[in-house]
């Protein structure tokens, strides 16, 4: 199974403040990752699919970039109700696998 | 609107086997492969299982490999997942979740506790 890791694993930041978590995999992937946001006791949101392309109803504060096995998620001004957990899933090869998951919480 | 709701969880015996099921509404359910993901308290996220849209292709998770079944019933809109052997890790909240772009549509969950 492919392997996915995140970076950071948590991480504080402020209101307004521009974020980016990275997501690795242990073998090319092309452009097949996700991003998902989960609040506690939720299910997990898609963000954005296929690398760069934003999920139905997303703001576009979200964005994604990357390919092979190197991502990118950014989120350009971090606003009150982003203060979540997010994860990668490569959704290139069966069986899918996630991330380990970044926590983004308050400074 | 397009829905997944998952039912069949609860406290389980080790050792003990379970079904859950997830009905789907709001889309063309046989057109859409699916998927059952987990998430063990406090813990990330773990893909399970894949069936293809017409069930004839299935692919597990090596950590579940043998004793999980994922299977489906168009003509109901349901997924199943067939766990059996329970132990104390299989502990979780199980989502079935539509696959697409990803993982486009999730149900809200349903709790399995494996316990004497």
């Amino acid at each position: 199974d492919i392997q996915l890791t995140q970076s950071p694993s948590s991480l504080s930041a402020s209101v307004g403040d521009r974020v980016t978590i990275t997501c690795r995999a242990s073998q090319g992937i092309r452009n097949g990752l996700g991003w998902y946001q989960q609040k506690p006791g939720k299910a997990p949101q898609g963000l954005i699919y296929a690398a760069s392309y934003l999920q139905s109803g997303v703001p576009s504060r979200f964005s994604g970039s990357g390919s092979g096995t190197e991502f990118t998620l950014t989120i350009s001004s971090l606003q009150p109700e982003d203060f979540a957990t997010y994860y990668c899933l490569q959704h290139n090869n069966y069986p899918w696998t996630f991330g380990q998951g970044t926590k983004v919480d308050i400074k | 609107q397009v829905q997944l709701v998952e039912s069949g969880g609860g406290v389980v015996q080790p050792g003990k086997s379970l079904r859950l099921s997830c009905a789907a509404s709001g889309f063309i359910f046989s057109s859409h492969g699916m998927h059952w993901v987990r998430q063990a308290p406090g813990k990330g996220l773990e893909c399970l299982a894949f069936i293809s849209s017409d069930g004839t292709i299935k692919y597990y998770a090596d950590s579940v490999k043998g004793r999980l079944t994922i299977s489906r019933e168009n003509s109901r809109k349901r997924l199943y997942l067939q766990v059996n052997s329970l132990r104390g890790d299989d502990t979780a909240v199980y989502y079935c979740a539509r696959g697409g772009y990803g993982l486009d549509v999730w149900g809200q969950g349903t709790t399995v506790t494996v316990s004497s």
